[in-house]
């Protein structure tokens, strides 16, 4: 009974790809997330989605598209791969957006190598 | 601005010491929320705890307890008699109540080791 998945787990490609990492949530969260984590262990929220509407874009590249077909799925989608994008992606959820209160629940994590 | 330090980068302790790891936050708001994550090895993200603004009660759970004092704007955690299975990075982290849809507001992190 995963709560938060994200598919794949790593994901191995060469610069210039186009590649997308999936995430749903199966605890009935009306917001969802995209952090990422960089070599040094850094958090950094990247996108947030409440109802299928982004919230927050944290001055992310054009490259990285996000895209929520239903309150329960949010894919991230990354053109033209650079090394810099190497990372781990993490997918995560919380009850509601109106309240920071709620926990959010992570996912596994995506670890992304680009060569 | 909201920020997160968490000043201690690495920590390393002998099995059953007691350790605590450092976390100053910095907010504008006047009502806001801290959290304790755990990254254990195997890479997951674990929530531990959270705290409001108003609530400065300390809380143990456990082996664990929580130190949050407003007036030093500080969130500091303890484990008790740590064991190895304690070692992982660990995370703070900041949410304002009136901010842009929920984020969390993370600190560098602070990799425990823990050794028998």
């Amino acid at each position: 009974d995963t709560a938060v998945s994200q598919t794949p787990k790593y994901l191995v490609t060469q610069m210039g790809n186009d590649k997308s990492i999936k995430c749903e949530q199966n605890l009935g969260h009306d917001t969802m997330y995209w952090y990422k984590q960089d070599s040094k262990k850094f958090l950094k929220i990247m996108f947030s989605y409440n109802n299928k509407e982004l919230i927050i874009n944290e001055t992310v590249p054009n490259r990285f598209s996000p895209k929520s077909p239903d309150k329960a799925h949010l894919n991230l989608h990354i053109n033209s791969l650079e090394l810099g994008d190497s990372a781990v992606y993490f997918c995560a959820s919380s009850q509601d957006r109106t309240s920071p209160y709620n926990e959010q629940f992570f996912g596994p994590g995506t670890r992304l190598t680009v060569l | 601005a909201q920020k997160v330090t968490q000043a201690q980068t690495e920590i390393s302790v002998v099995e059953k010491e007691d350790v605590t790891l450092d976390c100053v936050y910095e907010t504008r708001d006047t009502t806001y929320y801290l959290f304790w994550y755990k990254q254990p090895p195997s890479g997951e993200l674990v929530f531990l705890i959270r705290r409001n603004s108003f609530d400065e009660q300390n809380e143990i759970s456990g082996r664990y307890s929580w130190n949050f004092q407003k007036s030093t704007s500080s969130f500091n955690f303890t484990i008790t008699a740590s064991q190895v299975v304690d070692s992982a990075v660990y995370f703070c982290a900041l949410s304002e109540a009136f901010n842009q849809g929920g984020k969390l507001i993370f600190g560098q992190g602070t990799e425990l080791s823990v050794k028998p």
